[in-house]
């Protein structure tokens, strides 16, 4: 079983769909990362957070601790959208590391 | 702000052979990682460095070395490419033990070994 889980692995949704994707992981940690890599591109670092919630624009990524689970929620998505999100976790204890999810694929069709 | 440079984007090595995968940040980071992503699979940390001097072995280190070079530069070395190391490699830097630092990442380099 990986550390880290990511549902669902595969997401198609309409322009203008409400969005969320799931994170649950199995070790202590000190923050969790999302990610965003787009098809053949980099990976850029959507939030950090550690308690509670971050909105940044359309995007909005929560946490819940004791629970060992984190969501992001893509609010009147676009077809930009489409990309590979990407959650991962530092262990807490070991801050040098992070520990990925496999990613799920999101296609936002107009 | 160029932020994380890797050279090159692509490559195509046959068995046996030799390359080096460069990286360079310029946000005077502690922190920098080499990283190799497979389809179906996370990321997978080949390398780190926790601080200029520091090299660790990840979770994959097999068949790589690497050199920190100075605190900007860190770079991945395969000695004799298998086609097992086909993948795509991201090297990243960080302040992960300061709050509020995210990964930044290179736009990787895409290796086919034949």
């Amino acid at each position: 079983k990986n550390e880290v889980e990511q549902s669902p692995q595969n997401l198609t949704a309409q322009e203008g769909e409400f969005i969320t994707i799931n994170c649950s992981y199995s070790v202590g940690i000190s923050a969790l990362h999302w990610l965003q890599q787009h098809p053949g591109g980099g990976i850029v670092s959507l939030f950090m957070l550690s308690s509670g919630k971050k909105k940044h624009g359309r995007l909005i990524a929560t946490i819940n601790i004791q629970e060992k689970h984190s969501s992001l929620h893509i609010t009147a998505s676009h077809p930009r959208d489409s990309a590979v999100y990407i959650c991962a976790v530092t262990p807490r204890g070991d801050t040098d590391k992070l520990i990925f999810g496999t990613g799920t694929r999101l296609q936002v069709f107009p | 702000n160029a932020g994380v440079t890797q050279t090159p984007k692509f490559q195509v090595l046959k068995t046996g052979q030799s390359m080096t995968l460069q990286c360079a940040q310029d946000m005077n980071h502690n922190s920098m990682y080499w990283y190799r992503q497979d389809p179906g699979m996370g990321l997978r940390l080949i390398y780190y460095s926790a601080s200029e001097g520091t090299t660790d072995k990840g979770e994959v280190p097999n068949g790589y070395n690497v050199s920190r070079l100075n605190k900007r530069e860190f770079s991945l070395r395969l000695e004799s490419a298998a086609p097992s190391q086909t993948s795509v490699y991201f090297c990243a830097s960080s302040e992960l033990r300061a709050p509020n630092s995210p990964l930044h990442f290179g736009n990787g380099t895409r290796l086919t070994v034949t």
